[in-house]
């Protein structure tokens, strides 16, 4: 298995549609992080987790809405979203806060 | 806050040397990452710099001057698969935050 696995890999959803976004890590790691990641920008953080709980959420829409399960698993909640959330949406972990960042593949996330 | 800057765009041939640097003005440091990133796959780690000076890894090479708050990213022998985007990152207290990007073209 690879280190940091999310599905969907692409998403394709309208401005009313609910969905979920799921990052599982098999790393060990305490910390998991939810990036964004748009064109011409820099990877955007918007949640980070340690140890389940949240320690930092950067003025992130409550449109988007982030659960960690256990240390292993992170989900990002979509609801209502606007076509400029549309970007890659890549999961991390790491085993401190913070160190070297393991990502996932990310999420293509499309919203029409 | 962060504030860290790059190049968005660098040019090379294949075979040659290229340079990346990165500057930044952060209100923490606790070290600096390099990662790697091609299209539509995931970023992956290249370096990490803590203390001033350089860590040579294989084709790869990075430098750090904190005093300077000034990074770079040195490349040599250049083949086609290095055709990337490269994403200096500043390690502060809780996370790391990053630059745009700086997007290489090697062509033959």
């Amino acid at each position: 298995e690879t280190g940091v696995t999310q599905t969907p890999r692409h998403l394709v959803m309208g401005m009313t549609n609910k969905k979920s976004l799921k990052c599982e890590q098999h790393l060990g790691h305490n910390a998991m992080y939810w990036y964004k990641q748009s064109a011409k920008k820099p990877l955007e953080l918007m949640f980070v987790y340690s140890l389940e709980e949240r320690v930092e959420n950067n003025s992130v829409p409550s449109r988007f809405s982030p659960e960690c399960p256990n240390s292993s698993h992170l989900f990002l909640h979509l609801h209502t979203l606007q076509p400029e959330d549309s970007a890659l949406y890549l999961c991390a972990s790491t085993q401190e806060l913070p160190g070297e960042l393991f990502f996932g593949e990310g999420s293509r996330l499309t919203v029409l | 806050g962060q504030n860290i800057d790059q190049p968005t765009e660098m040019t090379a041939t294949e075979g040659a040397i290229v340079q990346i640097n990165c500057t930044y003005q952060t209100s923490g440091f606790n070290g600096l990452f390099w990662y790697q990133q091609h299209a539509g796959e995931a970023p992956t780690f290249l370096s990490y710099n803590v203390l001033d000076g350089l860590e040579e890894k294989g084709r790869f090479s990075s430098f750090l001057s904190r005093s300077k708050g000034y990074s770079y990213l040195l490349l040599k022998e250049l083949q086609m698969k290095d055709s990337a985007s490269y994403l200096c990152a500043v390690r502060g207290y809780s996370t790391l935050t990053f630059g745009k990007g700086t997007m290489l073209l090697v062509s033959p």
